[in-house]
């Protein structure tokens, strides 16, 4: 089942509308989450990484005031695009890791379509 | 800086063969894992394999192997017996041990497509 919760899963609207999108742990604590972002055909690059209690760690050239990351519990991350714009429709995508270990894989949410108009 | 490439953007193979996908990675870490996901056109993130720089085997999930070779800094991924399910973007993926809570850098993906 899924170990990862990621919602919505797609969103349409205006721009200079403000989306949250959030990411959810399911049955375990995650200090630290991941952000994603991916155009079509294309890989995922990381934005930024987010920590529970703490600043999320912003990838270079990754607008923190553009996009908001709030990390207020062990099984919640947050990640708002503020005043979206057409160039900020992509597919966003989150991961959390379910357990220590370097061979411990990322476990993705779905994913949320993005989509300003 | 680590960095992850993987040369082939597409792929295709007929269904029931074998088919492998390159990737290489450059890091100067000596702790490192190897990771690859597929991604169907849904868009989830499926797990599929891991290796670890120490492991001295090559790792194996069912239809899906990892053929390590460390000094070449190369981990393809082969797929035994494909299958049409098996259609989708496949990416390999690496984390150093070390780095910031253990995050991973993706290479540009191969689309690869079963042909019955």
């Amino acid at each position: 089942g899924a170990v990862v919760s990621q919602h919505p899963s797609r969103v349409i609207c205006k721009s200079g509308t403000s989306v949250k999108i959030e990411c959810r742990s399911l049955d375990f604590q995650a200090t630290t989450m991941f952000w994603y972002r991916q155009f079509p055909k294309q890989s995922l690059m990381l934005m930024a990484t987010s920590n529970e209690g703490s600043k999320a760690t912003y990838e270079q050239g990754v607008e923190k005031d553009k996009f908001l990351i709030n990390h207020a519990s062990l099984t919640l991350s947050t990640l708002t695009v503020t005043s979206a714009h057409p160039e900020d429709s992509s597919f966003y995508i989150c991961s959390a890791r379910r357990a220590p270990g370097e061979n411990q894989p990322q476990h993705f949410g779905d994913g949320t379509r993005l989509s300003i108009l | 800086a680590q960095k992850i490439t993987q040369t082939q953007p597409g792929m295709f193979v007929q269904e029931k063969e074998a088919v492998t996908l390159d990737c290489t990675y450059d890091t100067s870490d000596q702790s490192y894992g190897l990771f690859w996901y597929k991604q169907p056109s849904s868009g989830e993130m499926i797990f599929l394999i891991y290796q670890g720089s120490y492991d001295e085997q090559n790792a194996t999930e069912g239809r899906y192997s990892l053929n390590f070779q460390k000094a070449r800094k190369s981990a393809n991924l082969v797929i035994s017996a494909s299958q049409l399910g098996d259609s989708a973007m496949y990416f390999c993926a690496m984390r150093e041990v070390y780095n910031q809570g253990g995050k991973l850098i993706f290479g540009q993906g191969t689309e690869l497509s079963v042909k019955p």
